[in-house]
Protein backbone atom coordinates (compact mmCIF):
# COMPACT_ATOMS: atom_id res chain seq x y z
CA UNK A 1 0.00 0.00 0.00
CA UNK A 2 1.53 3.23 -0.92
CA UNK A 3 1.69 5.53 1.57
CA UNK A 4 3.32 8.50 -0.18
CA UNK A 5 1.23 9.17 -3.62
CA UNK A 6 2.23 11.33 -5.93
CA UNK A 7 -1.38 11.46 -8.26
CA UNK A 8 0.43 13.07 -11.11
CA UNK A 9 2.94 10.55 -13.59
CA UNK A 10 4.10 14.31 -15.24
CA UNK A 11 3.25 17.86 -15.42
CA UNK A 12 4.42 20.06 -18.15
CA UNK A 13 4.18 24.01 -17.57
CA UNK A 14 5.50 26.75 -19.55
CA UNK A 15 8.69 28.72 -18.42
CA UNK A 16 7.93 31.58 -16.21
CA UNK A 17 4.94 30.36 -15.08
CA UNK A 18 4.04 28.44 -11.52
CA UNK A 19 4.39 24.51 -11.50
CA UNK A 20 2.47 22.58 -8.63
CA UNK A 21 3.60 19.36 -7.51
CA UNK A 22 1.41 17.79 -5.25
CA UNK A 23 1.95 15.12 -2.71
CA UNK A 24 -0.48 12.95 -0.52
CA UNK A 25 -0.01 10.86 2.51
CA UNK A 26 -1.77 8.12 4.76
CA UNK A 27 0.46 7.31 7.75
CA UNK A 28 -0.25 9.70 10.32
CA UNK A 29 3.08 9.12 12.11
CA UNK A 30 5.06 10.98 9.22
CA UNK A 31 6.03 14.22 10.81
CA UNK A 32 8.36 15.23 8.42
CA UNK A 33 8.70 15.79 4.98
CA UNK A 34 11.10 16.18 2.06
CA UNK A 35 11.03 17.21 -1.68
CA UNK A 36 13.92 15.50 -4.11
CA UNK A 37 14.54 15.94 -7.49
CA UNK A 38 16.30 13.70 -9.67
CA UNK A 39 17.91 13.69 -13.61
CA UNK A 40 18.46 10.80 -15.30
CA UNK A 41 21.46 8.90 -14.17
CA UNK A 42 21.96 10.56 -10.67
CA UNK A 43 20.83 10.15 -7.33
CA UNK A 44 17.78 12.50 -5.97
CA UNK A 45 19.14 15.61 -4.89
CA UNK A 46 17.64 17.28 -1.90
CA UNK A 47 15.35 20.12 -2.56
CA UNK A 48 13.67 21.29 0.14
CA UNK A 49 11.88 20.24 3.54
CA UNK A 50 8.96 20.98 5.93
CA UNK A 51 8.08 19.95 9.57
CA UNK A 52 4.68 19.10 10.74
CA UNK A 53 4.74 22.03 13.08
CA UNK A 54 5.02 24.65 9.97
CA UNK A 55 2.56 25.05 7.33
CA UNK A 56 5.08 26.69 4.94
CA UNK A 57 8.34 26.73 4.43
CA UNK A 58 10.31 29.04 1.33
CA UNK A 59 13.88 28.98 -0.22
CA UNK A 60 13.91 30.88 -3.00
CA UNK A 61 11.57 29.90 -5.77
CA UNK A 62 10.72 26.59 -3.89
CA UNK A 63 7.81 26.86 -1.54
CA UNK A 64 6.37 23.72 0.31
CA UNK A 65 3.23 23.99 1.97
CA UNK A 66 1.95 21.16 4.31
CA UNK A 67 -1.86 20.82 5.19
CA UNK A 68 -1.53 17.98 7.79
CA UNK A 69 -5.33 18.51 8.59
CA UNK A 70 -5.99 16.97 4.65
CA UNK A 71 -2.90 15.08 4.63
CA UNK A 72 -1.72 16.84 1.75
CA UNK A 73 1.22 18.81 0.68
CA UNK A 74 2.37 20.53 -2.60
CA UNK A 75 5.87 22.03 -4.19
CA UNK A 76 5.34 25.95 -5.81
CA UNK A 77 8.59 26.26 -7.90
CA UNK A 78 8.11 30.14 -9.47
CA UNK A 79 8.94 31.34 -11.51
CA UNK A 80 9.98 27.49 -13.39
CA UNK A 81 12.71 27.35 -15.50
CA UNK A 82 14.17 24.96 -17.85
CA UNK A 83 16.81 23.57 -15.57
CA UNK A 84 13.39 22.73 -13.52
CA UNK A 85 12.45 20.05 -15.93
CA UNK A 86 13.20 17.33 -13.57
CA UNK A 87 11.54 14.08 -11.69
CA UNK A 88 10.78 15.11 -8.27
CA UNK A 89 9.88 13.00 -5.51
CA UNK A 90 8.01 13.54 -2.54
CA UNK A 91 9.16 11.49 0.57
CA UNK A 92 7.98 11.46 4.52
CA UNK A 93 9.70 10.60 7.61
CA UNK A 94 8.93 9.99 11.46
CA UNK A 95 11.68 10.27 12.64
CA UNK A 96 11.75 14.09 13.79
CA UNK A 97 12.66 14.37 17.54
CA UNK A 98 12.18 10.52 17.59
CA UNK A 99 15.22 9.38 17.13
CA UNK A 100 16.88 6.20 14.67
CA UNK A 101 17.81 6.31 11.43
CA UNK A 102 14.36 5.87 9.73
CA UNK A 103 14.61 5.76 6.60
CA UNK A 104 12.11 7.55 3.87
CA UNK A 105 8.75 6.74 2.32
CA UNK A 106 8.91 7.30 -0.95
CA UNK A 107 5.96 8.66 -3.80
CA UNK A 108 6.41 7.23 -7.30
CA UNK A 109 7.58 10.56 -8.35
CA UNK A 110 6.23 13.78 -11.00
CA UNK A 111 8.16 14.09 -13.83
CA UNK A 112 8.18 18.06 -14.90
CA UNK A 113 8.41 18.94 -18.05
CA UNK A 114 9.25 23.10 -18.60
CA UNK A 115 8.10 23.99 -22.09
CA UNK A 116 10.26 27.22 -23.21
CA UNK B 1 31.61 20.01 -1.77
CA UNK B 2 31.91 16.18 -0.97
CA UNK B 3 29.31 14.04 -1.85
CA UNK B 4 28.50 10.47 -0.91
CA UNK B 5 30.57 8.42 -3.25
CA UNK B 6 29.25 4.79 -4.46
CA UNK B 7 31.24 2.49 -6.42
CA UNK B 8 30.76 0.51 -8.61
CA UNK B 9 28.91 2.82 -10.65
CA UNK B 10 27.69 -0.15 -13.02
CA UNK B 11 27.42 -3.86 -12.25
CA UNK B 12 26.63 -7.11 -14.27
CA UNK B 13 26.00 -10.23 -13.16
CA UNK B 14 24.67 -13.74 -13.56
CA UNK B 15 21.85 -15.36 -11.19
CA UNK B 16 22.94 -17.12 -8.40
CA UNK B 17 26.05 -14.88 -8.24
CA UNK B 18 27.23 -12.56 -5.57
CA UNK B 19 27.69 -9.15 -5.32
CA UNK B 20 28.92 -6.13 -3.33
CA UNK B 21 28.36 -2.69 -3.11
CA UNK B 22 29.89 -0.07 -1.59
CA UNK B 23 28.76 3.23 0.01
CA UNK B 24 31.37 6.09 1.24
CA UNK B 25 29.14 8.46 2.75
CA UNK B 26 30.05 12.49 3.14
CA UNK B 27 32.62 13.26 5.61
CA UNK B 28 31.35 13.94 9.14
CA UNK B 29 28.43 11.93 8.17
CA UNK B 30 27.93 8.63 10.68
CA UNK B 31 24.38 7.13 9.54
CA UNK B 32 23.94 5.71 5.85
CA UNK B 33 20.94 4.15 4.46
CA UNK B 34 20.23 1.96 1.61
CA UNK B 35 17.84 2.25 -0.90
CA UNK B 36 16.71 0.20 -3.95
CA UNK B 37 14.77 1.60 -7.12
CA UNK B 38 13.59 -0.53 -9.50
CA UNK B 39 12.64 0.41 -13.21
CA UNK B 40 9.53 2.72 -12.84
CA UNK B 41 9.33 2.94 -9.37
CA UNK B 42 9.84 4.94 -6.05
CA UNK B 43 13.27 4.04 -3.90
CA UNK B 44 12.05 1.33 -1.50
CA UNK B 45 14.30 2.12 1.84
CA UNK B 46 16.02 -1.06 2.72
CA UNK B 47 18.53 -0.71 5.77
CA UNK B 48 20.19 1.95 7.76
CA UNK B 49 22.85 2.55 10.45
CA UNK B 50 23.77 4.69 12.38
CA UNK B 51 27.66 4.64 14.22
CA UNK B 52 27.95 1.01 12.92
CA UNK B 53 25.01 -0.42 13.98
CA UNK B 54 21.91 -1.37 12.13
CA UNK B 55 19.68 1.01 12.75
CA UNK B 56 16.29 0.38 10.81
CA UNK B 57 15.32 -2.42 8.69
CA UNK B 58 12.93 -2.17 5.67
CA UNK B 59 11.75 -4.41 2.99
CA UNK B 60 15.62 -6.06 2.57
CA UNK B 61 15.39 -9.68 0.94
CA UNK B 62 17.54 -11.67 3.36
CA UNK B 63 19.87 -12.75 1.00
CA UNK B 64 20.79 -9.01 1.35
CA UNK B 65 23.48 -8.51 4.45
CA UNK B 66 25.28 -4.58 5.14
CA UNK B 67 27.36 -3.55 7.72
CA UNK B 68 28.96 0.04 8.25
CA UNK B 69 32.49 -0.26 8.86
CA UNK B 70 35.09 2.14 11.64
CA UNK B 71 35.35 4.89 8.76
CA UNK B 72 31.85 5.10 8.63
CA UNK B 73 31.48 3.59 4.93
CA UNK B 74 29.04 0.81 4.36
CA UNK B 75 28.94 -1.99 2.04
CA UNK B 76 25.63 -4.10 0.97
CA UNK B 77 26.04 -7.50 0.22
CA UNK B 78 23.70 -9.77 -1.97
CA UNK B 79 24.00 -13.23 -2.57
CA UNK B 80 21.86 -15.88 -4.88
CA UNK B 81 20.84 -12.95 -7.29
CA UNK B 82 17.68 -13.38 -8.85
CA UNK B 83 16.54 -11.42 -11.71
CA UNK B 84 14.34 -9.15 -10.28
CA UNK B 85 17.22 -7.87 -8.27
CA UNK B 86 18.32 -5.66 -10.95
CA UNK B 87 17.56 -2.07 -10.28
CA UNK B 88 19.42 1.04 -9.12
CA UNK B 89 20.64 1.01 -5.45
CA UNK B 90 21.13 3.95 -3.76
CA UNK B 91 23.31 4.92 -0.67
CA UNK B 92 22.31 8.09 1.51
CA UNK B 93 23.71 9.80 4.47
CA UNK B 94 22.83 12.24 6.82
CA UNK B 95 24.63 13.43 10.33
CA UNK B 96 22.92 12.16 13.33
CA UNK B 97 19.34 10.37 13.86
CA UNK B 98 17.18 13.38 15.11
CA UNK B 99 16.35 16.79 14.44
CA UNK B 100 16.28 18.28 10.72
CA UNK B 101 18.70 16.75 8.93
CA UNK B 102 18.14 15.50 5.41
CA UNK B 103 19.13 12.23 3.90
CA UNK B 104 22.02 12.99 0.78
CA UNK B 105 22.16 10.59 -1.86
CA UNK B 106 24.83 9.04 -3.86
CA UNK B 107 24.68 9.15 -7.46
CA UNK B 108 24.21 5.44 -7.15
CA UNK B 109 24.67 1.82 -8.73
CA UNK B 110 22.70 0.23 -11.33
CA UNK B 111 23.05 -3.59 -10.93
CA UNK B 112 21.80 -5.61 -14.11
CA UNK B 113 21.40 -9.13 -13.17
CA UNK B 114 21.44 -12.07 -16.27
Amino acid sequence: DQQVKQNSPSLSVQEGRISILNCDYTNSMFDYFLWYKKYPAEGPTFLISISSIKDKNEDGRFTVFLNKSAKHLSLHIVPSQPGDSAVYFCAASAVEGGGGADGLTFGKGTHLIIQP
Amino acid sequence: AAGVIQSPRHLIKEKRETATLKCYPIPRHDTVYWYQQGPGQDPQFLISFYEKMQSDKGSIPDRFSAQQFSDYHSELNMSSLELGDSALYFCASRYGTSGRYEQYFGPGTRLTVT
